[in-house]
């Protein structure tokens, strides 16, 4: 089945460092990959999207490019905020499944100042 | 334009109670999908339905949990009996029919005592 596979976190960096956080997944058909965001206490937000490979999402200064061949949607950021600690999940959805999406485990960002 | 609206924020209830947790779709939206997030763990889809139909409902448990989505008024997710591994994150989601990009709402904390 389909599935996805992010870094283990949680992950804590000094604001203005840069930001990795990776994600790998496994699809029966052709993916599209998404990135969504969680503030503490809210729901989830589209951060980012690719729909085909060598796709780059982008969206506040976070990057994402679909690597077909490493079956990749890592996530970048060149200099991290304070505001950007949240609860980053890697995501998919596959045709067959209509809007249903497959979630990593989520990475937990903290960014002090 | 309202966005995903849940209802109650939190609920709390005492094993062997019912839990009742309400959704409002984004205005326009036809489709509603229903996640669960255990604690410490990314979303896990529930429940996919249309108005009046369940299409999808491969996510839920076989017991105690029922979803519905009626003609008129919000998405129902119920769970009877609750114990207590079923406090969680309950988080719905609605999209329209030919996009991938689903709108989040805040979620309910569902805590069993």
């Amino acid at each position: 089945g389909d599935s996805v596979t992010q870094m283990e976190g949680p992950v804590t960096l000094s604001e203005e460092a840069f930001l990795t956080i990776n994600c790998t997944y496994t699809a029966t058909g052709y993916p599209s990959l998404f990135w969504y965001v969680q503030y503490p206490g809210e729901g989830l937000q589209l951060l980012l999207k690719a729909t085909k490979a060598d796709d780059k999402g982008s969206n506040k200064g976070f990057e994402a490019t679909y690597r077909k061949e490493t079956t990749s949607f890592h996530l970048e950021k060149g200099s991290v905020q304070v505001s950007d600690s949240a609860v980053y999940f890697c995501a998919l959805s596959v045709e067959t499944s209509g809007s249903r999406l497959t979630f990593g485990e989520g990475t937990q960002l903290t960014v002090n100042p | 334009n309202a966005g995903v609206m849940q209802n109650p924020r939190h609920l709390v209830r005492r094993r062997g109670q019912e839990a009742r947790l309400r959704c409002s779709p984004m205005k326009g939206h036809s489709h509603v999908y229903w996640y669960r997030q255990l604690p410490e763990e990314g979303l896990k889809f529930m429940v996919y339905l249309q108005k009046e139909n369940i299409i999808d409902e491969s996510g839920m448990p076989k017991e105690r949990f029922s979803a519905e989505f009626p003609k008129e008024g919000p998405s129902i997710l119920r769970i009877q009996q609750v114990v207590r591994g079923d406090s969680a994150a309950y988080f719905c989601a609605s999209s329209t029919y030919v996009e991938e990009k689903l709108f989040f709402g805040s979620g309910t904390q569902l805590s069993v005592l």
